[in-house]
């Protein structure tokens, strides 16, 4: 079956790290998208794409980046951690048939992200 | 500004009963609304889309309105059972260049009560 997965799924780091987390989607989706999801804010978008070589920023995208160099793959960076980045970060991929149900965004489980 | 606005943060009722939930918005024209449930510790998952020009979706105990005049629309589960406890989560697609983009609410934190 066809799924998102993310890794690793808890990660502390320290401030002024870099950290990577990785997302994997085998719905061969053209659009994937990043959140990060904290108390009293629900989740907020950071980076989006919609096919390779296509990244886009979003509402909360300082701080971060994103590259991708194939369809199935859009790994989120941290470039200098942050206490403030401390979340639980999502990934979701859809379709991307504008109009259409397949606007559905599929989620993978989450990162928890703990910045000391 | 947009805005959007799930009215409680909690709703607790009891088993049986009709869970209602909605949704308000402001400063947005949405093409569609998508509502999504989440459970703890995992990722969303979604459970119905109703469009600008459909008033009403069901899909078994579920079921959808969308007012764009009110700018809301309204989530009900009927019959609602324990495991329907979870947090309930809307979200808009403004259309346009907005392509493929949702915008979440803050999410709705149901408890069915046995």
């Amino acid at each position: 079956d066809a799924e998102i997965t993310q890794s690793p799924r808890h990660k502390i780091t320290e401030t002024g790290r870099q950290v990577t987390l990785a997302c994997h989607q085998t719905w061969n989706h053209n659009n994937m998208f990043w959140y990060r999801q904290d108390l009293g804010h629900g989740l907020r978008l950071i980076h989006y794409s919609y096919g390779v070589h296509d990244t886009n920023k979003g509402e909360v995208s300082d701080g971060y980046s994103v590259s991708r160099s194939n369809t199935e793959d859009l790994p989120l960076t941290l470039e200098s951690a942050a206490s403030s980045q401390t979340s639980v970060y999502f990934c979701a991929s859809s379709e991307g048939r504008y109009g259409t149900a397949t606007e559905t965004q599929y989620f993978g489980p989450g990162t928890r992200l703990l910045v000391l | 500004s947009q805005k959007i606005e799930q009215n409680s943060e909690a709703l607790n009722i009891q088993e049986g009963k009709t869970a209602t939930l909605t949704c308000n918005y402001t400063n947005y024209s949405p093409a569609y609304l998508q509502w999504y449930r989440q459970d703890p510790g995992r990722g969303p998952v979604f459970l119905l889309l109703i469009r600008e020009n459909e008033k009403e979706k069901r899909k078994e105990r579920l079921k959808v309105t969308f007012d764009t005049t009110l700018k809301q629309s309204l989530f009900h589960i009927t019959a609602s059972q324990p495991a329907d406890s979870a947090t309930y989560l809307c979200a808009l697609h403004a259309g346009g260049t907005s392509y493929g983009k949702l915008t979440f609410g803050q999410g709705t934190i149901l408890t069915v009560h046995p």
